[in-house]
């Protein structure tokens, strides 16, 4: 059964440094998500993307956070400088188009030291 | 803006007891409802789809109903096993368009004791 993958699936970066986390989603999907779990807390909506463009994002996705579609597979989000704030788990997720149900990746877990 | 809660917060159970986990939602203009699953540490599991005209859903064990007006959603597992245990997360997503943002609720944390 498809699924969405992401990678790496830790990663531990120092404050003020860049980190790109990667994603492949379900090949025929056309929307994708970017969500974010703070330990202990609700999952938050960051960024969809559809049609190679930013279709809605939240205020938490302010310019610090970037994201990319490069080769029409993998689906990146970048985070310019990290804050210790930014320690979360990343989830990817991917929709199609008539059910709209979202699938969601196992996560990458951001460490920000 | 879409609050979602879900109660109870925590819940524990003996194996092979019925229980209802519940969900309510601020603004009943919605486009679908969706549970999750999340293991310790793991990713989300999607569990059920409601679409907003739809009343409920049922995959094996596990139904799902969905009343848009009260803005509520309930979750029944029957039969409940020791690897259901995990967190229960329900979300909505907007009626603009099906591709906006899945608004989450906390969570019911489940224990289902052997």
């Amino acid at each position: 059964e498809p699924e969405v993958t992401q990678t790496p699936s830790h990663q531990v970066t120092q404050m003020g440094q860049e980190v790109i986390l990667r994603c492949v989603p379900i090949s025929n999907h056309l929307y994708f998500y970017w969500y974010r779990q703070i330990l202990g807390q609700k999952v938050e909506f960051l960024v969809s993307f559809y049609n190679n463009e930013i279709s809605e994002k939240s205020e938490i996705f302010d310019d610090q956070f970037s994201v990319e579609r490069p080769d029409g597979s993998n689906f990146t989000l970048k985070i310019r400088s990290t804050k210790l704030e930014d320690s979360a788990m990343y989830f990817c997720a991917s929709g199609g188009l008539v059910l709209a149900e979202q699938y969601f990746g196992p996560g990458t877990r951001l460490t920000v030291t | 803006k879409q609050e979602v809660t879900q109660i109870p917060a925590a819940l524990s159970v003996p194996e092979g007891e019925n229980l209802v986990l519940n969900c309510s939602f601020t603004d009943s203009a919605i486009y679908n409802l969706q549970w999750f699953r999340q293991d310790p540490g793991k990713g989300l599991t999607s569990l059920l789809l409601i679409q907003s005209s739809q009343r409920e859903q049922t995959s094996g064990r596990l139904n799902a109903s969905l009343d848009k007006s009260s803005g509520r959603s309930t979750l029944y597992i029957a039969a409940s096993q020791p690897g259901d245990s995990a967190t229960y997360l329900c979300a909505v997503r907007r009626q603009e368009t099906s591709g906006s943002r899945l608004t989450f609720g906390e969570g019911t944390q489940l224990t289902v004791n052997p």
